[in-house]
């Protein structure tokens, strides 16, 4: 099984700072990875996807990065509705998919 | 536009049994494979079992083999989860998903089961 962390566990950030979110799998993903996003008693929502592609109607100031076993998501310019917790999840070794146990922002 | 509802949590004793329910909506669900995650109270999310578009193979965490079975109708665009032998454990909001295998997640509102005596 691919085993997925993310660093840190959580941060504390103003509005208008820019938030980076790093992801790392134990073995190549080739890119296939996604990133959601999820606020207190919701499901997760989809941000990004093949690793840098936006999800349609998601704002551009997330972005993503990496390539082979590391990975990032950016918030450019963290905004109110941005304080939530944010999860990568792998692809590319299916049925099976993991996540990673997930990155709190809250506010400073 | 797609719509993902579960229905069928609650609270069960250790050693229960309760069967989750998906309706699906809004998207051809013949044609697509559908996956079960939990997530308990606190904690991160956990992939619990995937059944292919047409139900012909299924595939499981180890924490759940031989306890759960997932299942589809497609006349009835339903997803179910048949949960046996329940643990204390098992407690978590249960989330039906399609796509999480392109990439492409999208989830229903959740589900809460609760195992406690």
């Amino acid at each position: 099984d691919i085993q997925m962390t993310q660093s840190p566990s959580s941060l504390s950030a103003s509005v208008g700072d820019r938030v980076t979110i790093t992801c790392r799998a134990s073995q190549g993903i080739s890119n296939s990875l996604a990133w959601y996003q999820q606020k207190p008693g919701k499901a997760p929502k989809l941000l990004l996807y093949a690793a840098s592609r936006l999800e349609s109607g998601v704002p551009s100031r997330f972005s993503g990065s990496g390539s082979g076993t590391d990975y990032t998501l950016t918030i450019s310019s963290l905004q109110p509705e941005d304080f939530a917790t944010y999860y990568c999840q792998q692809y590319y070794s299916t049925p099976g998919v993991t996540f990673g146990p997930g990155t709190k922002v809250d506010i400073k | 536009q797609v719509q993902l509802v579960e229905s069928g949590g609650g609270v069960v004793q250790p050693g229960g049994s309760l069967r989750l329910s998906c309706a699906a909506s809004g998207f051809t669900f013949s044609s697509y494979g559908m996956h079960w995650v939990r997530q308990a109270p606190g904690k991160g999310l956990e992939w619990v079992a995937f059944i292919r578009y047409d139900g012909s193979n299924k595939y499981y965490a180890d924490s759940v083999k031989g306890r759960f079975t997932i299942s589809r109708d497609n006349s009835k665009n339903t997803l179910y989860l048949q949960m046996n032998s329940l643990r204390a454990e098992d407690t978590a909001v249960y989330y039906c998903a399609k796509g999480l295998g392109d990439g492409r997640g999208y989830w229903g509102q959740g589900t809460l089961v609760t195992v406690s005596s």
